[in-house]
């Protein structure tokens, strides 16, 4: 019940077109879900979070869609690009206690030029 | 971008010695994280703190121990090294969620990598 599962594994897209990370997770206790960024040699930056209160967050190319009653959350890159290329991770946490995370096992994006 | 500066960046060691990874913070979060990534795995968490002295396991935890003696030091120590504890090692922190936010997101260090042999 605590995992968070994450897909693709890899997705490789041309300049330009639509990147989609999907993830779907199981404890409905979790109200909380970021999603991390991370280059080669550096460790997770955070990029973009949603609370369940709404379907859909958005911040420049960065959109998440979040289905609480699929218990699903998606993030999708528009107009990718070159630099987008990196490995993305998924995560789900409870607003209380520890604030302990679990996270999606990552997707690495090759955007190509 | 958040002041956690984690020692050291690299290591390379032997099967059985000791090792110690410090997570240093500048700023003044009471939650600080140990996680290890692995291919396939993603980040799972082994230890955390949420405060000075006050700390707890994670999912992965058999095989390390941490200490908290001040708010901006994290150790995560590995008595005996073994090589399925080759990995990279990512330290996070976090502040208390303020009141009527309910959350705080969890920043990460540069990672360390370590290699048992």
């Amino acid at each position: 019940q605590q995992q968070v599962k994450q897909s693709p594994q890899s997705l490789i897209v041309q300049k330009g077109g639509i990147s989609i990370i999907n993830c779907a997770y199981e404890n409905t206790a979790f109200d909380y879900f970021p999603w991390y960024q991370q280059f080669p040699g550096k460790g997770p930056a955070l990029l973009i979070a949603i609370r369940p209160d709404v379907s859909e967050k958005k911040e420049g190319r960065f959109t998440i869609s979040f289905n609480k009653s699929a218990k699903q959350f998606s993030l999708h890159i528009m107009d990718s690009q070159p630099g987008d290329s990196a490995t993305y991770f998924c995560a789900a946490s409870k607003a209380s206690g520890t604030y302990k995370y679990i996270f999606g096992t990552g997707t690495r994006l090759k955007v190509l030029a | 971008d958040a002041g956690i500066t984690q020692s050291p960046r690299h290591k390379v060691t032997e099967t059985g010695t000791p090792v110690t990874l410090r997570c240093h913070q500048t700023e003044n979060h009471r939650y600080m994280y140990w996680y290890r990534q692995d291919p396939g795995h993603g980040l799972r968490l082994i230890h955390y703190s949420y405060g000075v002295k006050d700390t707890d396991k994670g999912e992965v935890s058999d095989g390390y121990s941490v200490s908290r003696s001040k708010t901006e030091d994290f150790l995560l120590t590995l008595e005996s090294a073994t090589s399925s504890q080759t990995s990279v090692y990512f330290c996070a922190i976090s502040e208390s969620p303020s009141t009527g936010d309910g959350f705080q997101p969890q920043h990460f260090g540069d990672g360390t990598r370590l290699s048992i042999l």
